[in-house]
């Protein structure tokens, strides 16, 4: 079955650490590929996403992710985070040709320190 | 403009009987997707209706079902209720099908079965 894999449960980082997440997807041919985050109390919301075009790819918040095909990769990352930037991150994927079902990963709990 | 909202936000059942869960999407958006989020498997897709009629589905029981009214409100339906079935449900909107669009998730429904 398809699947989507969040490399680390829980990261705790200092405050102006740098901060990548890993994310990998057993899909093959075209995706579709999202990052959400659920900050403590809030509802999820989407913080950027891939459709198609350069794999480089900005979202709010200072946030980047880079889609490498060959690697089933999605990772995101952030140069500096802030105490502020303590959340719950997931990935997601879907594609049209495994049913066009978004598949989130186990999510990934990050914490700053101030 | 007003985000999704999801009726009621917690709701205790009984073993073995049904529940009714609602969810309001965004004026305009036309797709309602569903979501199961436990601790131990994280966020599955239940399903996704768009103008009316479902356009996917998870891999869920037959108890677990849904309908949206041409004004995209959207219910889903879980009946003879298990302990397993305690989990919040999240509901989530977009302009068109998801993986597609952004999705705007609301709070959620916390349903606890005893």
């Amino acid at each position: 079955a398809q699947s989507v894999s969040q490399h680390n449960h829980h990261v705790i980082l200092s405050e102006a650490a740098s901060l990548e997440l890993g994310c990998n997807y057993s899909y093959g041919g075209t995706v579709n590929l999202f990052w959400y985050v659920q900050y403590p109390g809030q509802h999820l919301q989407l913080l950027l996403k891939y459709f198609s075009g350069d794999p480089l790819v900005k979202g709010i918040k200072g946030f980047e992710a880079e889609f490498i095909k060959s690697k089933f990769s999605f990772n995101l990352r952030k140069p500096s985070v802030q105490w502020s930037d303590t959340a719950e991150y997931f990935c997601a994927v879907i594609s049209m040709e495994y049913g066009n079902k978004l598949v989130f990963g186990a999510g990934t709990i990050l914490r700053v320190k101030s | 403009k007003a985000g999704v909202t999801q009726t009621p936000r917690y709701l205790i059942k009984t073993r073995g009987q049904q529940v009714t869960l609602s969810c309001s999407p965004i004026s305009g958006h036309r797709s309602v997707s569903w979501y199961q989020q436990t601790p131990g498997q994280g966020l599955q897709f239940l399903f996704e209706y768009f103008s009316e009629t479902q356009r996917n589905k998870g891999n869920f029981p037959g108890r677990f079902s849904g309908r949206q009214f041409s004004n995209s409100r959207s219910e889903m339906n879980v009946s003879t209720l298990e302990l397993g079935d305690s989990a919040l449900y999240l509901c989530a909107s977009s302009l068109g099908l998801a993986g597609h669009y952004e999705q705007y998730f609301g709070p959620g429904t916390r349903l606890t079965v005893t």
